[in-house]
């Protein structure tokens, strides 16, 4: 099961809106709405942010969300804030039942 | 409060074994599907393999099927994962994570990773 792409880097200004791509094949994000969103910290175990693409868990900010078109998820961050700066990894659970994530990126507040 | 720790990392040499371990707290350990993630350093997310709620039901990621057995103590609300053959490649933090559930009112699909622990390194080296 080969890696979900994502770009290695965005970067935005406070205040901005960025958002991160999540590329897979109808095996995974294109069969199913079980993508999801995670957030990590330098040193610090990952953040559910969204799941089933688009649902936000409790207690995360409505500045984040998320959608998909086809083979293609999305994470969008609204009103960018310097505690944003994370790296951020899409998961998606595939045909094999099994679960596959994205490279990861690396997200920069300017 | 959810806790997921984890245990059982170290130094170990190509070829050699290693059991991690995952001490549940704060939730209802047995109702829950559990997984293991792992993480090589400065690299992404990997998931490793995942165990139904009862252990009667397991999966593998292709690099390490035959080479890891996941498994659960329910009693001690413990989850593990028995490592052989270990390789460089191996070398990661590794992470447990929940699954789906079942509670009172049904069964709750999760294809996500919810509680997570804070992880346990391994390091295969010689």
């Amino acid at each position: 099961q080969s890696a979900l792409t994502q770009p290695a880097s965005v970067s935005g200004s406070p205040g901005q809106s960025i958002t991160i791509s999540c590329t897979g094949t109808s095996s995974d994000v294109g069969g199913y709405n079980y993508v999801s969103w995670y957030q990590q910290h330098p040193g610090k175990a990952p953040k559910l942010m969204i799941y089933d693409v688009s649902n936000r868990p409790s207690g995360v900010s409505n500045r984040f969300s998320g959608s998909k078109s086809g083979n293609t998820a999305s994470l969008t961050i609204s009103g960018l804030q310097a505690e944003d700066e994370a790296d951020y990894y899409c998961s998606s659970y595939t045909s094999s039942s099994s679960w596959v994530f994205g490279g990861g990126t690396k997200l920069t507040v300017l | 409060e959810v806790q997921l720790v984890e245990s059982g990392g170290g130094l170990v040499q190509p070829g050699g074994s290693l059991r991690l371990s995952c001490a549940a707290s704060g939730f209802t350990f047995s109702s829950y599907w559990m997984h293991w993630v792992r993480q090589a350093p400065g690299k992404g997310l990997v998931w490793v393999s995942r165990i139904n709620s009862d252990g009667s039901s397991t999966s593998y990621a292709d690099s390490v099927k035959g080479r890891f057995t996941i498994s659960r103590d329910n009693a001690k609300n413990t989850l593990y994962l028995q490592m052989n053959s270990l390789r460089a490649e191996d070398t990661a933090v590794y992470y447990c994570a929940s699954g789906h559930y079942y509670d009172s009112s049904g069964y709750h699909n999760q294809y996500y990773f919810d509680y997570w622990g804070q992880g346990t390194l391994v390091t295969v080296s010689s």
